[in-house]
């Protein structure tokens, strides 16, 4: 069963503490996604990767950055968390192509809070 | 930039009962439509897709779909709704015109399922 993998499903963390959230994928997929989901807000994107070591910034990307070394590998880090990314944290992959690159498959989800 | 409206919050069904769950978009170029269902504590599973082609989609489920480009809409329906259909669901649009891919979520309807 292909799946895009989040290795911690809850987090605690406190306030200026750098936080690292992973993501592995075994689809083979060339794209991959962090998106933040808040209530009202819906999901938005953070950032995207792809291709490995390479990496966009999607529509909320302040006080985020991402690593790809790998092309099963996606991480989050958030440098020096704040109460404000509260939060769930979904990964994403896709593959390439004009139609299926839409087709997103998404981890269970990473769900940080931040005291 | 596109973006996707889904203007009900909350819905509560029946069992048993139709549903419908409006989504509005905007886009200028014709669009991919999506809709996705999360469960709780679940990341995001596709229900369908439409890229092109007929306008009433199928979907996993039960769930159909149809795209009206005169109103600019893509509504998802079930004709008989079970208690495990209780979630919160997503309607997205993808991007079919740049170099990238990325897909754009609405704020989603959490949908209730009474007995």
């Amino acid at each position: 069963d292909v799946k895009v993998t989040q290795s911690s499903r809850y987090l605690v963390k406190r306030t200026g503490e750098k936080v690292f959230l992973e993501c592995v994928q075994d689809m083979d997929h060339e794209n991959m996604f962090w998106y933040r989901q808040d209530p009202g807000l819906g999901l938005r994107l953070i950032y995207f990767s792809y291709d490995v070591k390479m990496k966009e910034k999607g529509d909320i990307p302040e006080g985020y950055s991402v690593s790809r070394e790998k092309k099963e590998r996606f991480s989050l880090i958030l440098e020096s968390a704040s109460t404000n990314q509260t939060s769930m944290y979904l990964c994403a992959s896709s593959p390439i192509g004009q139609a299926g690159a839409n087709v997103l498959t998404f981890g269970a989800g990473s769900r940080l809070t931040v005291l | 930039a596109q973006s996707v409206t889904q203007p009900d919050i909350h819905i509560t069904v029946s069992e048993g009962a139709s549903l419908e769950l409006r989504c509005n978009y905007s886009y200028g170029a014709t669009p991919y439509l999506f809709w996705y269902v999360q469960s709780p504590g679940q990341g995001l599973q596709l229900l369908l897709k439409y890229f092109s082609g007929d306008t009433l989609v199928q979907g996993i489920k039960g769930f159909e779909a149809e795209f009206k480009r005169s109103q600019s809409s893509f509504n998802l329906r079930k004709p008989s709704v079970h208690w495990s259909d209780a979630a919160e669901y997503f309607c997205a649009v993808g991007e079919t015109n740049t170099g990238f891919q990325k897909l754009v979520f609405g704020t989603g309807t959490r949908l209730l399922v009474s007995p």
